[in-house]
């Protein structure tokens, strides 16, 4: 099976712009998760997305916003973009049977700059 | 936030040598799990301990979980320099609706000397 995939690897936006990336999870995987990290914060989740319906989100503020298709490929925006958003954008997927849906396989992320 | 603590945030080694690094956490879970992350690149699932287990073993790599002390230990037997990177532990909460949301330590960064 193909592995997650992110688009695009790179990115450098301006302050006040928004931004969209996208991921395509493995084939059959239904959820998808999103995660931010930067040196400062570390590793923060963002939100889940199972079945096109979001299903956990965790506390960024209003501007970081997602969604899933019907193929189970997920787009997150940024709008309003700050200094502080520049950071590795991860997205994992994970399977839908037992123990195994906890196991979340990662993508290669997209890194966002913002200036 | 976070949940998740690691110790040591830095571990330096040379091939042959056993690594170990610990994690802590603060809240009950489903499992814990811990991942390798080689420069800033994606992340890679190593091995997933559940909470009813207190022991598991995959190739070089053996995981603790002490789920009484809430923290788990993962040990790197006769390191390479190919394990050089950085470490995470993660932690889902119980709860099929949790099973996509991780939270995870601040990591440990290992280095193995040729």
């Amino acid at each position: 099976k193909a592995g997650v995939t992110q688009t695009p690897r790179y990115l450098i936006k301006t302050r006040g712009q928004q931004v969209t990336l996208s991921c395509s999870p493995i084939s059959g995987h239904r959820s998808v998760s999103w995660y931010q990290q930067t040196p400062g914060q570390g590793l923060q989740f963002l939100f889940e997305y199972f079945s096109e319906t979001q299903r956990n989100k965790g506390n960024f503020p209003g501007r970081f916003s997602g969604r899933q298709f019907s193929n189970s490929r997920s787009e997150m925006n940024v709008s309003t973009l700050e200094l502080g958003d520049s950071a590795l954008y991860l997205c994992a997927s994970s399977g839908t049977s037992g123990t195994s849906s906890y196991e979340q396989y990662f993508g290669p992320g997209t890194r966002l700059t913002v200036t | 936030s976070q949940q998740g603590e690691e110790d040591p945030q830095a571990l330096s080694i040379q091939e042959g040598e056993n690594a170990t690094m610990n994690c802590s956490y603060k809240t009950s879970i489903n499992n814990l799990q811990w991942y390798r992350q080689n420069s800033g690149r994606g992340l890679v699932h190593l091995i997933l301990i559940r909470s009813n287990e207190r022991e598991k073993h995959s190739g070089r790599l053996r995981v603790t979980l002490d789920t009484s002390k809430k923290s788990s230990s993962l040990l790197i037997t006769a390191s390479r320099a190919a394990d050089t990177a950085s470490y995470f532990c993660a932690t889902a909460r119980p709860g099929s609706s949790n099973t996509g949301k991780l939270i995870f330590g601040q990591g440990t960064t290992l280095q193995v000397k040729p």
